[in-house]
């Protein structure tokens, strides 16, 4: 069964407002990646986190690794519709995965 | 050059056809994928070429075959595939191996079997 939950699986907000997915593993992650992919579009990477704890920000994106190294979360801040699409994590357990995902529309 | 090409963009083709999937990169990536995708669920990964040769094989049903001619090159031939076979199939690379390095992919094939 799948190794990496998500949630919430969708979200919908108002322009303007905050977001939080997260990410959740039953077994410990050597390392976690985000990928975000737009309605048609591909994955791309947005980051990667390593260090238990560690907390990385891009912009308007915090990102955060869990001390377990078993869950993430990803935060934006004052979302705007360019933030619109799906929001994966992935990391390696055993097996590489992909998270389930959470889809984010931003209502403007 | 920081792209991935696929080819063709989209493919129909009955459960008694032959096609191939191809995929390219010019970044001097060592590792390339291939991943499955349904609607609204995602990536599986499939198949994992490290240096070339085959690393993973995620159980994959052996209609379909991989093969990477070349450090720059991912094929996956395609026979006699069923209709629950149909999704959009990516191609990625990486630096090296899965861990540790961001993937880059490819807009993919979206694929129709009929």
């Amino acid at each position: 069964g799948q190794q990496v939950m998500q949630i919430p699986q969708y979200q919908h907000v108002q322009e303007g407002e905050d977001f939080t997915t997260y990410c959740n593993s039953s077994t410990t992650l050597s390392n976690i990646q985000w990928y975000k992919q737009r309605p048609g579009g591909h994955p791309v990477f947005l980051i990667q986190l390593v260090k238990s704890g560690e907390v990385k920000k891009q912009k308007r994106l915090t990102f955060q690794f869990g001390e377990a190294k078993k869950n993430s979360s990803l935060h934006i801040t004052a979302t705007q519709t360019t933030d619109v699409g799906t929001y994966f994590c992935a990391g390696t357990a055993g097996q590489f995965y992909f998270g389930t995902g959470t889809s984010l529309t931003v209502i403007p | 050059d920081t792209e991935v090409t696929q080819t063709p963009k989209h493919l129909v083709m009955g459960m008694t056809n032959k096609k191939s999937l191809k995929c390219e990169q010019h970044m001097g990536h060592r590792a390339m994928y291939w991943y499955k995708q349904k609607a609204k669920k995602p990536p599986e990964l499939m198949f994992v070429y490290s240096y070339e040769k085959l690393s993973i094989n995620e159980s994959v049903p052996s209609r379909f075959s991989p093969e990477c001619p070349n450090s720059s090159l991912l094929n996956l031939h395609l026979h006699a595939l069923q209709p629950e076979d149909s999704a959009l199939y990516l191609c990625a690379s990486s630096q090296r191996g899965l861990s540790y390095n961001e993937q880059f992919f490819g807009p993919g094939t979206r694929l129709t079997v009929l």
